[in-house]
């Protein structure tokens, strides 16, 4: 069985500082690992993935997050956090892109 | 390309009535999942299909909820009858078939009240 925990249900930062957003993973085989963003009044939408291959992985809008598989960790980071991050991001895992877990997401307040 | 398209976006209806959401495909993809997002219980598969076929429902809350794919492109959730603690945003997502990048295709999602 797979699931997901992300660490932290509301985190602020000011605006220019790291954004670090933590996730863990449970999963029997190897995983695929998702990050999605979530503005207020939307669907979801991809920031990035992991499937294979390199294990830092970029996305959309400079965030980056690297699959670590000795500390089943998959955190999302952002070097300089602009306003416009400010929204609610979801991690997920996937073993065979039939059934996708989320976690309980993390809401992002970014301070002027 | 038109992404995928959820209606109404906003039902507000009375417990007891019946809610159809509707859900319509990006095309070519040939599997759907119906989520609901509440503050409670975070996002929550109610029920997936592939290739017009229901996967996996074991989401699905009881049986007053239903969900049908009747062709590749379109879907329902259906509520029958609703009750206040269906209260939710109902999301509908898709996902390419014979290209899988694994990436879900989200809709704007259907905000349910039931009074």
């Amino acid at each position: 069985a797979q699931s997901v925990t992300q660490l932290g249900s509301h985190v602020s930062v000011s605006e220019g500082a790291l954004v670090l957003l933590r996730c863990n993973y449970s999963s029997s085989v190897p995983p695929y690992l998702f990050w999605y963003v979530q503005y207020p009044n939307q669907g979801l939408q991809l920031l990035l993935k992991y499937t294979t291959g390199a294990t830092l992985v970029k996305g959309i809008n400079g965030f980056e997050a690297e699959f670590k598989k000795s500390e089943t960790s998959f955190h999302l980071t952002k070097p300089s956090a602009h306003m416009s991050d400010a929204a609610e991001y979801f991690c997920a895992v996937s073993t065979n892109f039939n059934k996708f877990y989320f976690g309980s997401g993390t809401k992002l307040n970014v301070k002027p | 390309d038109a992404g995928v398209i959820q209606s109404p976006r906003h039902e507000v209806t009375e417990m007891g009535q019946e809610v159809t959401l509707r859900c319509k495909l990006i095309s070519g993809h040939n599997s759907l999942f119906w989520y609901r997002q509440t503050m409670m219980r975070g996002l929550e598969l109610l029920i997936y299909f592939n290739n017009n076929v229901p996967i996996d429902d074991s989401g699905m809350p009881e049986d007053r909820f239903s969900a049908k794919m009747p062709n590749a492109s379109f879907s329902t959730l259906k509520i029958q009858p609703s009750e206040p603690r269906d209260s939710a945003v109902y999301f509908c997502a898709s996902i390419i078939g014979r290209t899988n990048t694994g990436e879900l295709f989200f809709g704007e999602g259907s905000r349910l009240t039931v009074l």
